[in-house]
């Protein structure tokens, strides 16, 4: 997981604040996934993009929460009007391809560790 | 919809002795992985499995995939202190243009000396 970069490593922010979380995937790679893990809970999925596209959005929450992975930089999860509820570990993973063919592996980064107060 | 469930949730053992996680998942997957989470830290991935009947092996842990049955094990072997975190395991599910791991719930493992 050495090459997915993920800042900020901590954030802070106020109810009502706008978070921003970065994900710069490994070299090569085009795929990232966003996951968001709960305290004392396991991962779970929020989405996935490829350069421009947002392919599977299933696992993220109808409001407040957006994300994007644009032609060039990287990708940005985006909470808005945070509350207390969304402080968790959010991590991104990087693939160079998906699918069942291709032996990809996914590689998580450090994660951002968000906090609400 | 891929489930995958975990067990035990919370296992406490001796140095020394012997265990296993369990891993069920509910649908058809051709790769499972196995993660080791330290608190505050990101994830650490331990294996990989492809096929039925992989086992892979690194020091006291030995990973399994049985597809028939939808199931892997994780064993550990005389335990020591250092393998204390929570496990994952994690299966990948693939449908229409989606590719995405589904995790298990984790099991807290903690070695008593």
């Amino acid at each position: 997981n050495a090459g997915v970069m993920q800042n900020p490593r901590h954030l802070v922010r106020r109810r009502g604040q706008e978070a921003r979380l970065r994900c710069s995937p490994m070299k090569g790679h085009s795929h990232v996934y966003w996951y968001r893990q709960l305290p004392e809970e396991g991962l779970k999925f929020m989405v996935y993009l490829q350069k421009e596209n947002i392919i599977d959005e299933s696992g993220m929450p109808k409001e407040r929460f957006s994300a994007e992975f644009p032609k060039e930089g990287p990708s940005i999860l985006r909470i808005q009007q945070v509350v207390r509820g969304d402080s968790a570990a959010y991590f991104c993973a990087s693939s160079r391809t998906p699918g069942q063919a291709s032996g990809n592996t996914i590689y998580f980064g450090e994660g951002s560790w968000l906090t609400v107060v | 919809e891929l489930k995958v469930e975990q067990n035990p949730l919370f296992l406490s053992m001796q140095e020394g002795k012997n265990y296993t996680i369990y891993c069920n998942y509910s649908t058809t997957s051709d790769r499972l992985y196995w993660y080791r989470q330290d608190p505050g830290k990101s994830l650490e991935s331990l294996f990989v499995l492809l096929s039925n009947g992989a086992v892979k092996q690194e020091g006291r842990l030995m990973a399994s995939l049985d597809t028939k049955a939808r199931l892997s094990t994780l064993h550990i072997t005389a335990a020591v202190h250092d393998l204390s975190a929570t496990y994952f395991c994690a299966v990948a599910h693939y449908g229409g243009a989606t590719n995405k791991l589904i995790f298990g719930t984790g099991t807290l493992l903690a070695v008593q000396p």
